[in-house]
């Protein structure tokens, strides 16, 4: 299965809000409610932050939402804080018990 | 709180066998899915593949002829093997738990780099 394709970087000032696209295909995002995003700090494990498209796990701050719209995902960040500057991933369910990543977003505060 | 811990080789010679082992503590094996992830120096990650509880496993088409993952319920433990390894499986390999196995990967271990290289 190929990577979901996400946007290499995206960027944004302390407060405002940003949005991050994860596009794929109706085999993949678009044919399932079974994406999940993923906030990795430098040299840190990736973390749960969004599953089942827009549910958040206990613990992660409601600043955090996200939705789907055909076969394009997506993730936004709204009030943004320095320690919201990582890298984020989503994934998809594809059939047959199998996930695929995207290739990853920079988040950038500026 | 459930906390995973992989462990093994951190230097694996080209055309060897990677292998990789998870303990799982604070919680049990059962009804959740046990994955592998890695993720190549500055690179995306990658789903390698998971087993179930029971033993049934599930492999990336594209590592399948070369990877086995199993289990141990009574360490709580499970494992990866990746034979044939080249320099393009260099990369910090993660384990993580899926409870519904469409990628809710809620806990992660801290990873563990391995590099292929005589």
């Amino acid at each position: 299965q190929s990577a979901l394709t996400q946007p290499p970087s995206a960027s944004g000032s302390p407060g405002q809000s940003v949005t991050i696209s994860c596009t794929g295909t109706s085999s993949d995002v678009g044919g399932y409610n079974y994406v999940s995003w993923y906030q990795q700090h430098p040299d840190k494990a990736p973390k749960l932050m969004i599953y089942e498209v827009s549910k958040r796990p206990s613990g992660v701050p409601d600043r955090f939402s996200g939705s789907k719209s055909g076969n394009t995902a997506s993730l936004t960040v709204s009030g943004l804080q320095v320690e919201d500057e990582a890298d984020y991933y989503c994934s998809s369910y594809v059939g047959s018990n199998n996930v695929v990543f995207g290739g990853g977003t920079k988040l950038t505060v500026l | 709180q459930v906390q995973l811990q992989e462990s093994g080789p951190g230097l694996v010679k080209p055309s060897e066998t990677l292998s990789l082992t998870c303990t799982v503590s604070g919680g049990s094996l059962s009804h959740s899915y046990w994955t592998w992830i890695r993720q190549a120096p500055e690179k995306g990650l990658e789903w390698i593949g998971y087993i179930y509880y029971t033993g049934s496993t599930t492999y990336n088409s594209s590592l399948k002829s070369r990877v086995t993952i199993s289990v141990d319920t009574s360490k709580n433990q499970f494992s990866l093997k990746l034979t044939s390894v080249t320099v393009a499986d260099t990369a910090v390999y993660y384990c993580a738990r899926d409870r519904a196995a469409a990628g809710k990967l809620d806990y992660w271990g801290q990873g563990t780099l391995v590099t292929v290289s005589s």
